[in-house]
């Protein structure tokens, strides 16, 4: 079990390109979200699912922003004609639910530089 | 809507002293967890400590402990015996029973002094 996995820790990107960030969660864990996080604030959510279902999605999660979760397993989120504000770092999150004792293991995060 | 919040920006406490960290959160629901979240420069967020609302016992991890008042809804985080490893920020975070996501405060940045 080597945690949840981030690729790639750093992304810099032009204005208007599209950008891919990749999750490994920690296998066997059947819950993946996403949170986004920028400067002086907390993780906000953005999305999660259940195995390969989408469970919820944020209102934060324009409809430049897309993730998948194929075969629930990995997850990828991509972003469409990327603008300045989304600037931020990408963070991944996967757990096992057990009832309500749910415990979240975070990756390291992407960090996502749109200039 | 839930709602954390944490006031302080920065604290700081000398090695092996004692140090509360404040927060506080509003919610309409009677069931819920709150968590205190360690986020190190290496920007891994680790859990440090999670308290179930129906709990009146405050939960306590080694040198983690809190100060769960729910009539108050109030929510601290104290760290005794501080050590130079606890330099981080720290996040409060609130999440419903019946859902999945988690709610978290702007974050706290503790710094410890040798």
């Amino acid at each position: 079990d080597t945690g949840v996995s981030q690729d790639p820790r750093h992304k810099i990107t032009k204005r208007g390109q599209n950008v891919t960030f990749r999750c490994d969660p920690i296998s066997e864990h059947n819950r993946l979200y996403w949170y986004r996080q920028t400067l002086g604030q907390g993780p906000e959510f953005l999305t999660y699912f259940q195995n390969e279902a989408q469970l919820e999605k944020s209102r934060l999660l324009s409809d430049r922003f897309s993730a998948e979760r194929p075969k629930g397993s990995f997850s990828t989120l991509e972003i469409q004609r990327t603008e300045q504000g989304d600037s931020a770092m990408y963070l991944c999150a996967s757990s096992l639910l057990l009832a309500s004792a749910e415990k979240l293991f975070f990756g390291s995060g992407t960090q996502l530089s749109v200039l | 809507a839930q709602t954390v919040t944490q006031s302080q920006p920065e604290m700081s406490v000398q090695e092996a002293e004692t140090v509360t960290l404040s927060c506080t959160y509003d919610t309409s629901e009677s069931d819920y967890y709150l968590f205190w979240y360690k986020q190190p420069p290496s920007r891994q967020m680790i859990l440090v400590i999670r308290q179930e609302a129906y709990k009146q016992q405050n939960a306590t991890e080694n040198r983690f402990s809190v100060n769960f008042q729910k009539a108050a809804k109030s929510f601290s985080l104290k760290i005794s015996d501080s050590q130079l490893g606890d330099a981080a920020m720290y996040f409060c975070a609130y999440r419903a029973g019946a859902n999945s996501k988690l709610t978290f405060g702007k974050g706290i940045t503790l710094s410890v002094r040798p």
